[in-house]
């Protein structure tokens, strides 16, 4: 079974419509994150959560919000989506900081905002 | 602007080839990561640096640390086409992370 986990894997949806992600992990890790891929780009951090009281904006955060319900479950939504937001989301975890840290990716949403 | 700024965006070379990818930023970082991403899947961490100057060899895969701990490369030896792929660099210059703009390197057969 995979470690992080997201659902759904495709969304298709329309204009002004409020969508969320989901995003659940096995690894036991205290920090997740979401993040933003454009094609052929890297990725942008729209938030981040060091624990499950613990929530921060990222680089480009307007127009989503996120709720850590639990250490294994983080997740991501668009209140009013818009086309610009077609993109390929991805949710990561961590367990550490600095130097030693290495994220975890999920396998990827792809949404599409008609 | 972006933190960290990766050159080239898109590479494409024949299997056999040597090539070198450039991760630049203005700012310092305690260490510096490569990750590699295949269509339709996450990045998965290929090797992290954390020494001034340091190099770390994975195989055909050489990395390099600047001196002044901004810069990093990733030279490849004898592509294959299993090695196409996203090729990102990654820090943290305090708690957030940042992501580089990536490279698309495509191994022609």
């Amino acid at each position: 079974d995979a470690d992080v986990t997201q659902t759904p894997r495709n969304r298709i949806t329309k204009t002004g419509k409020r969508i969320m992600l989901e995003c659940s992990q096995t690894k036991g890790h205290d920090r997740m994150y979401w993040y933003r891929q454009d094609p052929g780009l890297g990725l942008q951090l729209i938030y981040y959560s060091f624990d499950v009281k613990d929530i921060n904006k990222g680089e480009i955060s307007d127009g989503y919000s996120v709720s850590r319900q639990a250490q294994a479950k983080f997740s991501l939504s668009l209140e009013s989506a818009i086309p610009n937001q077609t993109a390929l989301y991805f949710c990561a975890t961590s367990d550490s900081q600095g130097a030693s840290e290495t994220q975890y990716f999920g396998p990827g949403t792809r949404l599409l905002v008609l | 602007t972006q933190l960290l700024e990766q050159s080239p965006q898109f590479l494409s070379i024949q299997e056999g080839e040597n090539l070198t990818v450039y991760c630049n930023s203005s700012s310092v970082f305690s260490s510096l990561q490569w990750y590699r991403q295949e269509p339709g899947e996450g990045p998965v961490l290929l090797v992290t640096v954390v020494t001034g100057g340091e190099v770390k060899k994975l195989k055909r895969l050489t990395f390099q640390f600047g001196d002044a701990r901004k810069d990093s490369s990733l030279h490849i030896t004898a592509a294959q086409p299993g090695d196409t792929g996203l090729y990102l660099c990654a820090g943290a210059p305090g708690n957030q992370f940042y992501f580089g703009t990536g490279t698309s390197l495509t191994v022609i057969p």
